[in-house]
């Protein structure tokens, strides 16, 4: 079966843009989970969607927003970016998004802001 | 908050030495899952475990899950450089999961 996917893979933004990432899970998974990597910083959570309601949220400003639609593709946005937003922003989609079953990661999208 | 602690953070080795991570909660899990990211790429699925005080093998890797169910470690016997990469653990509490902050291994031949 198809893996997750992300678009785009690699991304290159101005301070004060605002960015949309996409993310497909895999077919009949209803969680998705945005997390965010910078170096040594490891997996900085997000906030997951699971049929197209958020149920958790990561301690992130509010420029950071997603969404879900009903065929659970995910979009994530990010607003009036800063450098610091320069990441690899990864997705995961899962059956129940609780870590009952395993999470399959998409290969990320890198932003870099300049 | 609730936390996943990972230590160590980083940890090199010479290529034949054993290594191991550890991953502690602040409170009882449901499971722990442990989930490895090669340089370049993504996390990737290794293993679950449910029960207390359970070990479980895969070739040169043993995960233990303690017998509280607030800790577990992985170990890696021998390292090859095909080891290299951060092995994250995460954690279910029963309504929330976390990932750990990872430990980064190095493996030198």
């Amino acid at each position: 079966k198809a893996g997750v996917t992300q678009t785009p893979r690699y991304l290159i933004k101005t301070r004060g843009q605002q960015v949309t990432l996409s993310c497909s899970p895999i077919s009949g998974h209803r969680s998705v989970s945005w997390y965010q990597q910078t170096p040594g910083q490891g997996l900085q959570f997000l906030f997951e969607y699971f049929s197209e309601t958020q149920r958790n949220k990561g301690n992130f400003p509010g420029r950071f927003s997603g969404r879900q639609f009903s065929n659970s593709r995910s979009e994530m946005n990010v607003s009036t970016l800063e450098l610091g937003d320069s990441a690899l922003y990864l997705c995961a989609s899962s059956l129940d998004g609780r870590g009952n079953t395993e999470a399959f990661f998409g290969q990320g999208t890198r932003l870099t802001v300049v | 908050g609730q936390q996943v602690m990972q230590i160590p953070q980083y940890q090199h080795v010479q290529e034949g030495e054993d290594f191991t991570t550890y991953c502690n909660s602040s409170t009882t899990l449901s499971n722990i899952q442990w989930y490895k990211q090669r340089p370049g790429g993504h996390p990737v699925f290794l293993i679950q475990l449910v029960k207390s005080g359970e070990v479980k093998k895969q070739k040169r890797l043993t995960f233990q899950f303690g017998e509280a169910k607030k800790n577990s470690s992985l170990h890696i016997t021998a390292t090859q450089t095909t080891d290299v990469g951060t092995y994250f653990c995460a954690a279910n509490t029963g309504n929330q999961f976390y990932f750990g902050t990872g430990t980064s291994l190095t493996v030198i031949p």
